[in-house]
């Protein structure tokens, strides 16, 4: 099975900022990488698919970039409603494993 | 508009049986595979299988192969994961997903996403 390395595992952020998460794949996975956001109690929802392509109304401060075994989702201007849990996927082979996932408080 | 609309919360002793559903509409349903995505309390998202519904051609995930069992009905657009034998480790949320794809087969992902069921197993 290919392995995701989410990191950080946690971070504390702040309403405007810009904030960083990274995904990590055990063996290069070309572009087929994925970014979903989960808030508690809720399914979780497609942001951005194929590693840069932001899913249709997700909003473009969600960004994400990377290829091979290191990809990167970017959120720019931090506002409210982005504190959530993010969690990478790779969809490259079977199983289509996720990362461990990231928590983005307030700080 | 797409939706998956998945079966009520299950409360299930030990060694029961049980099938959970997901229903999807606003799309031709034949067309998409579906998943099966589950997460304890807590705990992250963990990818159990897919199946498409147009054969019933189903992938496990390697961890699970033998636990489970996914099924889908496409006369009625409803995929189901069914247990035999239910252990207290089976208590999570399961959530059914759509895998949708572009360009090759290797750029796929979950597009849409049911509520979940959560499935409770107590003695």
């Amino acid at each position: 099975d290919i392995q995701m390395t989410q990191s950080p595992s946690s971070l504390s952020a702040s309403v405007g900022d810009r904030v960083t998460v990274t995904c990590r794949a055990s063996q290069s996975i070309s572009s087929s990488l994925n970014w979903y956001q989960q808030k508690p109690g809720k399914a979780p929802k497609l942001l951005i698919y194929a590693a840069t392509i932001l899913q249709s109304g997700v909003p473009s401060r969600f960004t994400g970039s990377g290829s091979g075994t290191d990809f990167t989702l970017t959120i720019s201007n931090l506002q409210p409603e982005d504190f959530a849990t993010y969690y990478c996927q790779q969809s490259y082979n079977a199983p289509l494993t996720f990362g461990g996932g990231t928590n983005m408080e307030i700080k | 508009e797409v939706q998956l609309v998945q079966s009520g919360g299950e409360v299930k002793k030990p060694g029961e049986s049980l099938k959970i559903s997901c229903k999807g509409s606003g799309y031709t349903f034949a067309s998409y595979w579906i998943g099966w995505v589950r997460q304890m309390p807590g705990k992250d998202l963990e990818w159990m299988g897919i199946i498409n519904p147009g054969d019933s051609d189903t992938r496990y995930s390697p961890s699970l192969q033998g636990q489970v069992t996914i099924s889908v009905d496409k006369s009625i657009d409803s995929a189901y994961l069914q247990w035999s034998s239910l252990k207290a480790s089976d208590t999570a949320k399961y959530y059914c997903a759509r895998l949708d794809s572009t360009g090759w087969y290797g750029l796929r992902y979950f597009d849409y996403w049911g509520p979940g069921t959560l499935v409770t197993v107590s003695s």
